[in-house]
């Protein structure tokens, strides 16, 4: 059984850090990518970041760019997003997402994990 | 961006009737490998959100064959050939062609 476990999220102050982490069980973790998506409180759904199965690829939003780092570590089979300089407007729950295609840098997601809520307030 | 849009915003529906959701991209979703990256997911309330359909028409393992998808290009939908209570929540489509990965703004289906 697919399972990703979502874990990290606190309340911070505007400016802080934070580094959520994802652990995944249940799938060949090193032929899938992993993304982040977020959801603030009463809206859509918005793509973060992703590190792709090679550890190397890695992309962002723009709206995190330079304030966000994606990491994997696939001796733990887990996926790690570094926050820094963060927002009020980055508040919401974050979402570790699989992607559902072997071995492509990115298509759609198949599994989701349960969310991790990270409130950035003063 | 690739922006997507959804249609209608809310959608009350009658037990046993069917439903459709209608997704549209401003630029094809079509990629050179054939594959056009068009997903549908459902979100029920205080849950993360679940695969429906993937790549357009694909019916995801486990999901309920009351549940379809069709287009191509540029419109899709969302069919429910027959609602339950429990399909009851919000559904997204969002595009996995191009970066960033967007989706559409949501519908939201409840019993009328």
């Amino acid at each position: 059984e697919v399972q990703l476990v979502d874990s990290g999220g606190t309340v911070v102050q505007p400016g802080g850090s934070l580094r959520l982490s994802c652990a995944a069980s249940g799938f060949n973790f090193d032929d899938y990518t992993i993304h982040w998506v977020r959801q603030a409180p009463g809206k859509g759904l918005e793509w973060v970041s992703l590190i792709g199965w090679d550890t190397v690829s890695a992309y962002y939003a723009d709206s995190v760019k330079g304030r966000f780092t994606i990491s994997r570590d696939q001796n733990k089979d887990s996926v790690y997003l570094h926050m820094n300089s963060l927002r009020i407007e980055d508040t919401g729950v974050y979402y570790c997402v699989k992607d559902k295609t072997l071995l492509m840098t990115w298509s759609g997601f198949d599994y989701w994990g349960q969310g991790t809520l990270v409130t950035v307030s003063s | 961006d690739i922006v997507m849009t959804q249609t209608p915003l809310s959608l009350p529906v009658t037990p046993g009737q069917p439903a459709s959701i209608s997704c549209k991209s401003n630029q094809s979703l079509l990629y050179s490998d054939g594959k056009t990256y068009l997903y549908w997911y459902l979100q029920k309330a205080g849950q993360s959100p679940q695969l429906l359909i993937h790549e357009a028409s694909n019916r995801f393992s486990g999901v309920s064959d009351r549940f379809s998808g069709s287009g191509s290009e540029t419109d899709f939908t969302l069919k429910i050939s027959r609602v339950e209570a429990e399909d009851v929540g919000l559904y997204y489509c969002m595009q996995g062609k191009q970066l960033p990965l967007t989706f559409g703004g949501g519908t939201r289906v409840d019993i009328k």
